[in-house]
């Protein structure tokens, strides 16, 4: 069964700044199938990003994902207001725990 | 647009089966190329995903839910359906569907993530 391990927990960042959340497998998986979501409290979770580095539609450039093997990374490259939230990565049936971005 | 809406009970009692459906609307669920899929999220927990269903009736599970969980489609209702049974507390969560939009053909697959959501749904098991 595969982990996935997103770090940091939190990450407290101001708006403006560049948002880097981690997503490490517990085997090599392959990237066409790994994807993000971001989630705000009390919504849906809205898919940003599948096959590690496709933006789904409507999804700003400031969201790239990259990536591959055990390693996978959502950056954020300028953190807006609407984007503190929990972000979280999936592969095929398995989700990680979750990154929360806050307002530092 | 395609929309998705979580219907069902809000209370149901250990050792029950929960039962919810996920209507479709602004779309077929027959049109192909979609897996359509439950995923919960325990109170202040993360995602988990349950299993999904394709409109012919195929169906794959989350290995640690599988012995308790049935998933079934009725494409005249463009609807597909939930049932988790021997429900206990710890199956309290909110309940979402989802569509995975993916192609599969000779045993692999191409996903693009799933794209459309319900609102959810909240399920509390308890006497």
């Amino acid at each position: 069964e595969i982990v996935l391990t997103q770090s940091p927990g939190t990450l407290s960042l101001s708006p403006g700044e560049r948002a880097t959340l981690s997503c490490r497998a517990s085997q090599s998986v392959s990237s066409s199938y790994l994807a993000w979501y971001q989630q705000k409290p009390g919504q849906a979770p809205r898919l940003l990003i599948y096959g590690a580095s496709s933006r789904a539609t409507g999804i700003p450039d400031r969201f790239s994902g990259s990536g591959s093997g055990t390693d996978f990374t959502l950056t954020i490259s300028r953190l807006e207001p609407e984007d503190f939230a929990v972000y979280y990565c999936q592969h095929q049936g398995t989700f990680g725990q979750g990154t929360k971005v806050e307002i530092k | 647009q395609v929309q998705l809406q979580e219907s069902g009970p809000g209370l149901v009692k250990p050792s029950q089966t929960l039962s919810l459906t996920c209507t479709v609307s602004g779309g077929s669920i027959s049109s192909g190329g979609y897996y359509w899929s439950w995923i919960r999220q325990h109170p202040g927990k993360g995602l988990e995903w349950i299993g999904y269903i394709y409109y012919s009736g195929s169906t794959y599970y989350n290995p640690s839910l599988k012995s308790r969980v049935t998933i079934s489609v009725d494409t005249s209702k463009n609807q597909f359906s939930l049932k988790l049974s021997s429900v206990t507390a710890a199956d309290t969560a909110v309940y979402y569907c989802a569509r995975d939009r993916r192609y599969c053909s000779g045993g692999s697959c191409v996903t693009w993530g799933m794209d459309v959501w319900g609102q959810g749904t909240t399920v509390t098991v308890s006497s």
